[in-house]
């Protein structure tokens, strides 16, 4: 189905590890964001894309790392997860014209 | 930067009542952004305004940017069940990138 699509869904990790969050998206948009909303902090971006192999820091990055090798794709990673990134994470697409389309969201959950 | 402060953070009302949620911001908005999310799900789209004055309706839900494009309100009329979630608006400061306010958490009983 087109759209765009997060995994996983749910992820309960340890301090320390290392974790993965995907996206993947089937419109071609040129614009991918990766946000997380906490209580009280409504959604902060992490990192955006404008395009392939180009990304950018948003309000957030710090403890994460982002890649875009393929237009459709932007996993986000976290290389050494802390109990501060436990958050609900949505990743999102535009093809620039306004409106965001949102993923379902990845809740995370580090002990 | 550019900050979005939503007003009020919370707000329960009772079935058939009408509300109103603000979204104001610290600097001129290029594009302002409505979206609804229901708990535990992503965001939803609601509408877009750019120039100021501009009012949208869609249903029983109706936004508006004011003339200095630093705030916008957003009215539902005859609140139901289905309206409960979290509204935030989001802005585009003239970037790539776009921003988003606290969230309006709505609760509807019948």
């Amino acid at each position: 189905d087109a759209g765009i699509t997060q995994s996983p869904r749910y992820k309960i990790t340890e301090t320390g590890r290392q974790v993965t969050l995907m996206c993947h998206q089937t419109w071609s948009h040129s614009y991918m964001f990766w946000y997380r909303q906490d209580l009280g902090h409504g959604l902060r971006l992490i990192y955006y894309s404008a395009a392939a192999d180009i990304t950018d820091k948003g309000e957030v990055p710090d403890g994460y790392v982002v890649s875009r090798s393929k237009t459709e794709n932007f996993p986000l990673t976290l290389e050494s997860a802390t109990r501060s990134q436990t958050s609900v994470y949505f990743c999102a697409t535009t093809s620039g014209a306004g409106e965001l389309f949102f993923g379902e969201g990845s809740r995370l959950t580090v002990l | 930067s550019q900050e979005l402060e939503q007003s009020p953070q919370s707000l329960i009302v009772q079935e058939g009542k009408n509300l109103t949620i603000n979204c104001t911001s610290s600097k001129t908005l290029y594009g302002l952004y409505w979206y609804k999310q229901k708990y535990g799900e992503g965001l939803i789209f609601l509408m877009m305004l750019q120039k100021g004055g501009e009012e949208k309706s869609h249903e029983k839900i109706t936004a508006k940017l004011d003339e200095k494009k630093q705030q916008s309100s957003l009215h539902i009329t005859a609140s139901q069940p289905s309206h409960a979630g979290i509204y935030l608006c989001g802005a585009d400061p003239n970037t790539d990138k776009l921003i988003f306010g606290t969230g309006t958490r709505l609760q509807v009983f019948p």
